[in-house]
This record gives structure tokens, C-alpha cells and sequence, in this order.
């Protein structure tokens, strides 16, 4: 049973930059089956995309994150990696990782499989 | 992209049908999803490629389109769906969530 867990600091001083880490377990990212996506949600608000990335490594991102955001992913250790820079209070959240089927790959269109998620606060 | 709008709150009393939509200019381009959130939980997929339900959730459970609008339908509402809910969609390769709308089990 795949099994998804983000890890990194909960504490990033503004201006830094927020690292996370996506391991898999159950399964493996080196599969042209899924992509691999980060979701965050601010405390008691709504859920916002934030980027996905192929086994491959080429990258898809929220355009309004963009210029912030970059994703690894390292198929030997079977985890993907999110950086953000420049944080402000803003970017406080709860940050998912997720998994993203590919019809044309015959798995289903959804985010099926989500971490437990792990809060980041932006705070000096 | 592109806004997908739902409604901030819905209510519903026990055993009636609870609607929820969902409306964005493109709606209808790609496959709309519907995910439950409860508090203090990860999202979980109840609804993909349209009206799709995974294995596990309730037939209770339900979704279509119509133009722009794609709705949620929980026939039979139990308290155990009180819950957040939200739509997703596609604008090429970009994911866009709605707002979400919390249903209340009144």
C-alpha cells in the first residue's frame, strides 16, 4: 500500500527558504504512471496547488509561485523535494504531497494518495 | 487559469440530499474531481474523472456536469459527511482547486 510522508522543519524565519521532503513508501516514484504534486493549506483556509513534478523531472507550477518554487525528485531514494524561497507569513500552511494518476497511462485523474501533511510557519 | 467557484456553506438536515457545485468558465474541458476533507485530515478523492467513485466510497455519493457546473450530490446524508469539500480541475497542465464548501450535518 503506497504511503506518502512529508518532512522538514515547522519553523522558517521569513525571507528563508522552506524545505520539504516527500518519501515514498509502497511503491516507487520511478514509474511513468503518476505524477508527484504539492498541495498547502493555509491553517482553516483552502487548499492551493503549489507544483508537480514527472519521474523524469520536468516540473509544472502554480504560476503565481513560480518565480519562488522549485521541485527535485531522487528515484534512488524514492522521495521528491520542494524549495521555496523568499517565505513570508503568507506561505504558513500545511503542505501535502500527493499522488496524481494519468488516464493516458490507465490510472485514474485524481490526487488519490495524500500525505498526512506537515504544518510550516513562517515566523521570526 | 481559471477560478472554479463553490459556495462557502451548505446545510442539510439527516437523510436528505446535500448539493454542492462548482462553476468555472472551462469546467467541462477537462475531468472535475470532489474531495472530503475533515478537520484535521488529509483530502480524499470521493469523485474523479467527472462522476468516477473510487473503490471504498459510497454509492451515497455522486457527481455530474452541466456546461460550467459540475455538482456534488450526497443522497442520504449522514453526520459522517459533515465535512469540507472540494472541486478540482485542470487549465493545461496547472491544477485548480475551488474555494470549498463545508457541509453542515444540521
Amino acid at each position: 500500500q503506497l504511503q506518502l510522508r512529508e518532512s522538514g522543519p515547522g519553523l522558517v524565519k521569513p525571507s528563508e527558504t522552506l524545505s520539504l521532503t516527500c518519501t515514498v513508501s509502497g511503491g516507487s516514484l520511478d514509474t511513468t504512471n503518476y505524477f508527484w504534486v504539492w498541495v498547502r493549506q493555509p491553517p482553516r483556509k483552502g487548499l492551493e496547488w503549489i507544483g508537480t513534478i514527472f519521474y523524469t523531472g520536468a516540473t509544472y507550477f502554480n504560476p503565481s509561485l513560480r518565480s519562488r518554487v522549485a521541485m527535485s525528485i531522487d528515484l534512488s531514494n524514492n522521495r521528491f523535494s520542494l524549495s521555496l524561497n523568499s517565505v513570508t507569513a503568507a506561505d504558513t500552511a500545511f503542505y501535502y504531497c500527493a499522488r496524481l494518476g494519468i488516464p493516458a497511462a490507465g490510472t485514474d485523474e485524481a490526487l488519490d494518495v495524500w500525505g498526512q501533511g506537515t504544518l510550516v510557519t513562517v515566523s521570526s | 487559469s481559471y477560478d472554479l467557484t463553490q459556495p462557502p456553506s451548505v446545510s442539510v438536515s439527516p437523510g436528505q440530499t446535500a448539493s454542492i457545485t462548482c462553476f468555472g468558465d472551462k469546467l467541462g474541458d477537462t475531468f472535475t474531481c470532489w474531495y472530503q476533507q475533515k478537520p484535521g485530515q488529509s483530502p480524499v478523492v470521493v469523485i474523479y474523472e467527472n462522476d468516477k467513485r473510487p473503490s471504498g466510497i459510497p454509492a451515497r455519493f455522486a457527481a455530474s456536469i452541466s456546461g460550467n457546473t459540475a455538482t456534488l450530490t450526497i443522497s442520504e446524508t449522514q453526520a459522517l459527511d459533515e465535512a469540507d469539500y472540494y472541486c478540482q480541475a485542470w487549465d493545461s497542465s496547472t491544477i485548480i482547486f475551488g474555494g470549498g464548501t463545508k457541509l453542515t450535518v444540521l
